[in-house]
């Protein structure tokens, strides 16, 4: 059973414009992260949040995480070349309080057209 | 700062062999994890290790597999015999935080394992 469901899994679109991937479950998280791997490399994180509803920004990618802690979603404003890429997000379910053990979800396989 | 080194980068093997997989972490790193990654499965923790100490083992697929860590500095990932089926991206990564938890992985870039 898969614990953390990504959608699209696949996405691709036009240089400039906007595109919002999503991160969901039945189960409750003591924090997520988003990574982004790129072809022959490691993931690498963008972002960790924590608290119910937190919004964070990292230049032209917003990150939000739910209310009920159950799921987050990753939107890019005009998108470059450069965010091509998998987009991974990894959490720890609250059960795992002091586990360091991530669960990581299918990914989503994001393409930007020049 | 060099991040964490794998070793080797490729490797390609024929079914039966063993395969012996090194990982060295991130200098003062308290955690290590090894990781596969395939197509079909996605990312999939295999174990870790926190101050050289096998924490969670439930992801290692069967006795194939092994995994040892004798020092702060290096782990190796074995697997005897090996089978076409162990076809992946084999990535390690260590963490600063120990099981305080919650805090950043670092990624090596990957070992890819072909057996034929």
């Amino acid at each position: 059973t898969q614990l953390l469901e990504q959608s699209p899994q696949f996405l691709s679109i036009q240089e400039g414009e906007n595109l919002t991937v999503y991160c969901n479950s039945s189960s409750v998280f003591s924090s997520l992260q988003w990574y982004r791997q790129e072809p022959g490399e490691g993931p690498v994180l963008l972002v960790t949040v924590v608290t119910g509803g937190e919004v964070k920004k990292l230049k032209r990618l917003t990150f939000q995480f739910g209310d009920a802690r159950k799921d987050s979603s990753l939107h890019i404003t005009a998108a470059q070349p450069g965010d091509t890429g998998l987009y991974l997000c990894a959490a720890r379910p609250i059960s795992n309080f002091g586990n360091e053990k991530l669960t990581f979800g299918t990914g989503t396989r994001l393409t930007i057209i020049p | 700062d060099a991040g964490v080194i794998q070793s080797p980068r490729h490797e390609v093997t024929e079914m039966g062999q063993e395969v012996t997989l090194r990982c060295k972490p991130i200098s003062g790193h308290n955690s290590l994890f090894w990781y596969r990654q395939t197509m079909m499965r996605g990312l999939e923790l295999l174990i870790y290790f926190n101050n050289n100490v096998p924490i969670d083992d439930s992801g290692m697929p069967e006795d194939r597999f092994s995994a040892k860590m004798p020092n702060a500095s290096f782990s190796t990932l074995k697997i005897q015999p090996s089978e076409p089926r162990d076809s992946a991206v084999y990535f390690c990564a260590s963490s600063p935080r120990g099981l305080a938890g919650g805090g950043e992985q670092f990624f090596g870039p990957g070992t890819r394992l072909t057996v034929l």
